[in-house]
């Protein structure tokens, strides 16, 4: 149980394109959303996170603009990189918070996406 | 001083081995804590969560936690070389986790 699925695995764009990653949560209901970037070696970055039809809140320092989160339902989120340049690659993984009993987090495999 | 410290090694160790991984924390206003595994270019696996001090086993893992002195470690009995990885430990609060650094264990055959 507790899987989190993640797509795509990994993206190649050109600078200036938009990149869509999904994440959901197959066998549980997800009332939090959650999406972390992660450079090398280093460890998870919170970037925003989301509840199913409210907006995203973002961690201080990240772009709602540019990284558009939208939970459309308690299984699905989604992280728009919008414009995306060279700066915006990096390892991209959401995770899913059933909410009970201690908030526990399970993690998706991640979306590495290179901006060329 | 961050939330959650912990030392990001490398650990070295030959198969076999006890390891002992530790974070300390603070405000520890809401107590559960989380040790997640990741295996590189991978997502974080969760191995265990607890709650409050104590121990907490399952197979050759075990979680401990020390309220008095902020401590939280994870042992990893009879080490494997697929057990190298990144272990992170994470705090929860209620509306996130907040994680430590991250420790890069290798265990070596």
């Amino acid at each position: 149980g507790a899987v989190v699925s993640q797509h795509p695995s990994w993206v190649i764009c050109k600078s200036g394109t938009s990149v869509k990653i999904e994440c959901r949560s197959l066998d549980f209901q997800a009332t939090t959303m959650f999406w972390y970037r992660q450079f090398p070696k280093q460890s998870l970055m919170l970037m925003a996170t989301s509840n199913e039809g409210s907006k995203a809140t973002y961690e201080q320092g990240v772009e709602k603009d540019k990284f558009l989160i939208n939970h459309a339902s308690l299984t699905l989120s989604t992280l728009t990189v919008t414009s995306a340049h060279p700066e915006d690659s990096s390892f991209y993984i959401c995770s899913a918070a059933p909410g009970f009993p201690g908030n526990e987090q399970f993690f998706g495999p991640g979306t590495r996406l290179t901006v060329l | 001083q961050k939330e959650v410290e912990q030392d990001p090694g490398p650990l070295s160790v030959p198969e076999g081995a006890i390891v002992s991984l530790n974070c300390t924390y603070s405000n520890s206003a809401f107590q559960y804590f989380m040790w997640y595994r990741q295996y590189s270019r991978k997502g974080p696996e969760l191995l265990m969560y607890t709650y409050s001090s104590g121990n907490k086993e399952d197979g050759r893992f075990t979680a401990q936690v020390d309220k008095s002195s902020k401590y939280i470690s994870l042992f990893i009995r009879d080490s494997q070389p697929s057990d190298s990885a990144t272990y992170l430990c994470a705090k929860s609060t209620p509306n996130k986790l907040v994680f430590g650094a991250g420790t890069i264990l290798r265990v070596k055959s």
